[in-house]
């Protein structure tokens, strides 16, 4: 089974404070992506990696930054954290380049962060 | 600016009838059109999927008819269940980049 794991589930920071989410997958995929997800506005695409190193801006992408450094590991950073930022964070990850025709995106447990 | 656009946010059907969710994508390029059905508590998991080059697909209770010249796709639940309660996302994609964008989400309620 494919399994996404997202490092936290509920998490409690301050305003003003730097936030780590982690995300690792074990399928070797090489697309990774951080969702949002707040009530009526759906899941909101932050960041997308399409390989190791590589990142591609998705449609909320300020106030936030993403580091892939090794193809399982995607993590979002929250420089200083705001209130509008409390949400929840959903991480998935599927083939790309690779051709590969099964598109299933897998996606975590999701992290809901309350910014105080 | 939204690219795919979902209706209604939110429905409640009795047991045994059709659930029906809309939506309308943008991006003529979009070439992959899941669904995604989420629990509370739980990410998001693939419901069913189609290609543009075909009308309909169907598995089991669930079916998506796609619209290719109106640019649009709806999900069908037949004999809705209220195991069937949860929030249902439609979501487009191109296949050479597996990028997905999602709609806003739709809450069904089937009550028994």
């Amino acid at each position: 089974d494919v399994k996404v794991t997202q490092s936290s589930r509920y998490l409690v920071k301050r305003t003003g404070e730097k936030v780590f989410l982690e995300c690792v997958q074990d399928m070797d995929h090489e697309n990774m992506f951080w969702y949002r997800q707040d009530p009526g506005l759906g899941l909101r695409l932050i960041y997308f990696s399409y390989d190791v190193k590589m990142k591609e801006k998705g449609d909320i992408p300020e106030g936030y930054s993403v580091s892939r450094e090794k193809k399982e590991r995607f993590s979002l950073i929250l420089e200083s954290a705001s209130t509008n930022q409390t949400s929840m964070y959903l991480c998935a990850s599927s083939w790309g380049y690779s051709g590969k025709r099964n598109t299933e995106a897998f996606f975590g447990q999701g992290t809901r962060l309350t910014v105080v | 600016q939204q690219q795919v656009k979902q209706s209604p946010q939110s429905l409640i059907v009795q047991k045994g009838g059709i659930s029906i969710i809309n939506c309308a994508y943008e991006n003529t390029a979009f070439d992959y059109f899941p669904w995604y059905q989420q629990f509370p508590g739980k990410g998001p998991a693939l419901l069913i999927a189609i290609r543009p080059d075909v009308s309909e697909k169907k598995e089991g209770r669930f079916t998506i008819s796609f619209n290719k010249s109106a640019k649009q796709f709806s999900l069908h639940i037949m004999d809705s269940q209220p195991g069937d309660s949860a929030t249902y996302f439609c979501a487009a994609s191109l296949s050479a980049t597996n990028k997905l964008i999602f709609g806003t989400g739709t809450l069904l309620a089937v009550q028994p």
